[in-house]
């Protein structure tokens, strides 16, 4: 089945503490994204990459890290978690800037 | 950069009841898509629609990039319509910033 699959779904963690979320996607897609959602500002892209080792800053970067080195992973690093960072994340996919965004699942995560 | 505005913010209909929710955009665009939101949270691609009219069931979407919006149809409503509908776009040749409008939350009621 075509999916992007996001890991962990739930994650409550402290400040600082380091933690990934991993993406992985399995439909060959070149675009791969993250996205953060908050009520009342909506959803927010954070990273997007348009092939292995191409990635560049979406909205609201500050406080995240991505590495993109095989087609199919895209992780999202939080290398000192922050309160304010507590969200829903998504990560999608596309075959290109073109076509239609896939999302995984969804993690959230609670910084405390 | 784009503007994007969903109107209603939020729509309460009967069970069987049609709807039109609207996305307006404040630039031409050359990417535009339909995403629910059900309760659990997933995001549902619903549409790649730039231009035109597609249709998918009971479900319909129509783009008049001229004049900066979009349409989606939603005919004989069901309880598992329920959910926030947004509309996204992006401007410019191969771009990959997709910006989102706030929404339309949907409830349908029995």
């Amino acid at each position: 089945e075509a999916q992007v699959t996001q890991n962990p779904r739930y994650l409550i963690t402290v400040t600082g503490k380091k933690l990934t979320v991993t993406c992985s996607q399995n439909m060959n897609h070149e675009y791969m994204s993250w996205y953060r959602q908050d009520p009342g500002l909506g959803l927010r892209q954070i990273y997007y990459s348009m092939n292995v080792e191409v990635t560049d800053k979406g909205d609201v970067p500050e406080g995240y890290k991505v590495s993109r080195k095989e087609k199919r992973n895209f992780p999202l690093i939080l290398e000192s978690p922050s309160p304010n960072q507590t969200s829903l994340y998504f990560c999608a996919s596309s075959l290109g800037p073109n076509s239609p965004l896939h999302f995984g699942n969804g993690t959230r995560l609670t910084v405390t | 950069g784009i503007q994007v505005e969903q109107s209603p913010p939020d729509l309460i209909l009967q069970e069987g009841a049609n709807s039109t929710l609207r996305c307006n955009f404040s630039d031409s665009v050359n990417n535009l898509q339909w995403f629910h939101q059900n309760p659990w949270g997933q995001l549902i691609n619903l549409f790649y629609i730039p231009s035109g009219t597609k249709q998918n069931g009971r479900l319909s979407a129509t783009t008049v990039a001229t004049e900066r919006y979009s349409l989606l149809y939603i005919s004989s409503s069901q309880t598992t319509d329920s959910g926030v509908y947004f509309c996204a776009v992006s401007a410019g040749a191969g771009s990959y910033q997709l910006t989102f409008g706030k929404g339309t939350k949907l409830s349908v009621i029995p």
